[in-house]
């Protein structure tokens, strides 16, 4: 069983649209986390929910927003995609406290 | 804030080589270590991770790092790597409460 699952791995749209990226985790993990990973690689902090409470909200576009409909879910939605947001999106889960988080597989957005 | 700053940005062996990646933090408070491997087009799995007791921890596939809290360092090691090592590495910190911070990452390649 996968413990973080995100759906779709791959997304190609164009400029303008609104998308979703959907992300679940089956470990009963209380804090789930939206990442961004540019070309570079660089592994930028976008959201963390605990608890359905949304806990850290990094300097992200408000284009950006997460949706948690319950414990094991933490979605993404984006409206009026631009080019910069081409990226590599992970969501990642972890205990309360300090254990380490598990990552999804990501989803490669690209914008057209 | 914490930041993580990795020594090298592109490392290249040969098999069979020593290698040790730099890792360096800036947050003065307790924090737990992280080392993730990022293999190419996949997503990030954990290497190791400190919590405390000895600093001198070791991860799966021969991996080890070493906590030296003075130098504010984790750095990774293996004695011999092989052409399977070839990813990117990131180091990160957490302490309570808060996010995961990730370095900028090293891209290792290992000749065969």
């Amino acid at each position: 069983d996968t413990a973080v699952s995100q759906t779709p791995k791959y997304l190609v749209t164009q400029m303008g649209n609104d998308k979703s990226i959907k992300c679940e985790q089956n470990l009963g993990h209380d804090t789930m986390y939206w990442y961004k990973q540019d070309s570079k690689k660089f592994l930028k902090i976008m959201f963390s929910y605990n608890n359905k409470e949304l806990i850290i909200n990094e300097t992200v576009p408000n284009r950006f927003s997460p949706k948690s409909p319950d414990k094991a879910h933490l979605n993404l939605h984006i409206n009026s995609l631009e080019l910069g947001d081409s990226a590599v999106y992970f969501c990642a889960s972890s205990q309360a406290g300090d254990a380490e988080a598990f990552f999804g597989q990501g989803t490669r957005l690209t914008v057209v | 804030a914490q930041s993580v700053s990795q020594h090298n940005h592109h490392v290249i062996l040969s098999e069979a080589a020593s290698l040790e990646l730099g890792c360096n933090y800036s947050y003065g408070g307790t924090v737990n270590l992280f080392w993730y491997v990022q293999y190419p087009g996949q997503h990030l799995q954990l290497l190791l991770k400190y919590f405390s007791g000895d600093p001198l921890v070791k991860g799966i596939k021969g991996f080890e790092a070493e906590f030296i809290k003075s130098k504010f360092s984790f750095n990774l090691r293996k004695p011999s790597v092989q052409w399977s090592d070839t990813a990117e590495y990131f180091c990160a910190v957490k302490n309570y409460g808060q996010n995961f911070v990730f370095g900028p990452g090293t891209r290792l390649s290992v000749l065969p």
